[in-house]
């Protein structure tokens, strides 16, 4: 079935540093969207991308929507404690009614004090 | 609330006992769906509901898993004879339409001994 895959599957940076992750999918998706999820909680939406080449900011996060639209990247800039958590990227797909949603494995994003 | 409900927020069963995982989504919220997910791994999915209607069940594992929603409301997700391998959390989401955004809620925790 559809997979979408990240990398890294793990970050430790220091307070402050900027963070790059991404996604990729060997198929093509028409959204493509970035949820946090904390521990003990389920995953928070962060950012949704509808278009090819598209661009989205929300505060210091920057998501965008890969030309192929088979990826898609997540920056994080000047991260500070309440980044740590994991992210995934997920694409919805079309099942009768509505449409599920696909996730990646996520990328666990720790903060060293 | 505001938010999805779900409970127990843990649940402990020894193999082989049946368990009951309820849903209370948001107030309006005409899709329901459920995830599994497994430790160290994204959300997957497992069944859909619109208002009472089942309308895609493609993601249960096994005739072990059933769910339903009856009055276009509250869910359960049942698990008889449980196994070790059904060890999880369980998520909830709903939205508003069936291609909205989902909202989740923090899940049930369920650990098979």
């Amino acid at each position: 079935g559809q997979q979408l895959n990240q990398s890294p599957q793990s970050m430790f940076i220091q307070e402050g540093e900027d963070v790059s992750m991404n996604c990729t999918s060997s198929s093509i998706f028409n959204t493509w969207l970035w949820y946090k999820q904390d521990p003990g909680e389920g995953p928070v939406l962060l950012i949704a991308l509808y278009k090819a080449g598209e661009l989205t900011s929300n505060g210091r996060l920057t998501a965008q929507f890969g030309i192929t639209r088979k990826d898609s990247f997540l920056n994080i800039s000047a991260s500070i404690p309440s980044d740590v958590g994991i992210y995934f990227c997920a694409g919805p797909l079309l099942i009768q009614g509505a449409q599920k949603l696909v996730f990646g494995q996520g990328t666990r994003l720790t903060i060293n004090p | 609330g505001a938010g999805v409900s779900q409970s127990p927020r843990y649940k402990v069963a020894k193999r082989g006992q049946d368990v009951a995982l309820r849903c209370d989504p948001i107030s309006g919220h005409v899709s329901l769906f459920w995830y599994q997910q497994a430790l160290g791994q994204g959300p997957e999915f497992l069944t859909y509901f619109q208002n009472e209607a089942q309308l895609d069940k493609s993601g249960l594992p096994s005739d072990r898993f059933f769910a339903e929603r009856p009055e276009g409301s509250v869910s359960t997700l049942k698990i008889q004879r449980t196994q070790q391998e059904d060890s999880a959390v369980y998520l909830c989401a709903s939205s508003l339409a069936a291609f909205g955004p989902q909202h989740f809620g923090d899940g049930t925790r369920l650990s098979i001994l």
